[in-house]
């Protein structure tokens, strides 16, 4: 498998569900990246992973919690959430330190939270 | 803080015709790089074209070129002979100069809706 992968394509929760959003890449990369895409809103950038190290927290609630166990693979760990966090869950990865490296993202996950 | 503005909520354009897709950018920093991204209705965001400040010439790859006007802060993306495949959404982004660990951290417009017509 080639790319970067994201599981599920489609995710209903309810809002005292505990889920979780799964990523993972293929490219080698060493850098991984959460963005959440709302309807009629910039992609907001969630999450930044380095070398295994978390380097950005863009004022995210407690309620998403990231983890990344190496670096080829990104999770997002969901816990009573509110509707408004329905949206499209993008997972991206690039090779750090090597100029302009584009980032290369998945499918996303489309979240619907009831 | 950087910002991009993409002005243009929708475009149209008959197939084989060229398309310039609008980008305005703004930032103090003298080093920076544009991101050009396409995202079908399938949702995945597709790399297009990249441009560094300091590059001299305009990007280009196969149908795609990056109109970059410095001093105006605009980064246009020309897509020429539009094929029906082009329709999708449309994002301009922004890398920041010195993104803390060597990743690139991202800033997007809202994008541009691109319908081709047959």
């Amino acid at each position: 498998e080639t790319g970067v992968t994201q599981t599920p394509r489609h995710l209903v929760m309810g809002m005292t569900n505990k889920k979780s959003l799964k990523c993972e890449q293929h490219l080698g990369h060493n850098a991984m990246y959460w963005y959440k895409q709302s309807a009629k809103k910039p992609l907001e950038l969630m999450f930044v992973y380095s070398l295994e190290e978390r380097v950005e927290n863009n004022s995210v609630p407690s309620r998403f919690s990231p983890e990344c166990p190496n670096s080829s693979h990104l999770f997002l760990h969901l816990h009573t959430l509110q509707p408004e966090d329905s949206a499209l869950y993008l997972c991206a990865s690039s090779q750090a330190r090597q100029g302009a490296s584009p980032l290369h993202f998945g499918n996303g996950t489309r979240l619907t939270v009831t | 803080a950087q910002k991009i503005t993409q002005t243009q909520p929708g475009m149209f354009v008959q197939e084989k015709e060229a398309v310039t897709l609008d980008c305005t950018y703004d930032t103090s920093d003298q080093s920076y790089g544009l991101f050009w991204y396409k995202q079908p209705s399938s949702g995945e965001m597709i790399f297009l074209i990249y441009q560094g400040s300091y590059d001299e010439q305009n990007a280009t790859e196969g149908r795609y070129s990056l109109n970059f006007q410095k001093a105006r802060k605009s980064a246009n993306l020309v897509i020429s002979a539009s094929q029906l495949g082009d329709s999708a959404m449309y994002f301009c982004a922004m890398r920041e100069s010195h993104p803390q660990g060597g990743s690139e951290k991202l800033v997007f417009g809202k994008g541009t809706k691109l319908t081709v017509n047959p």
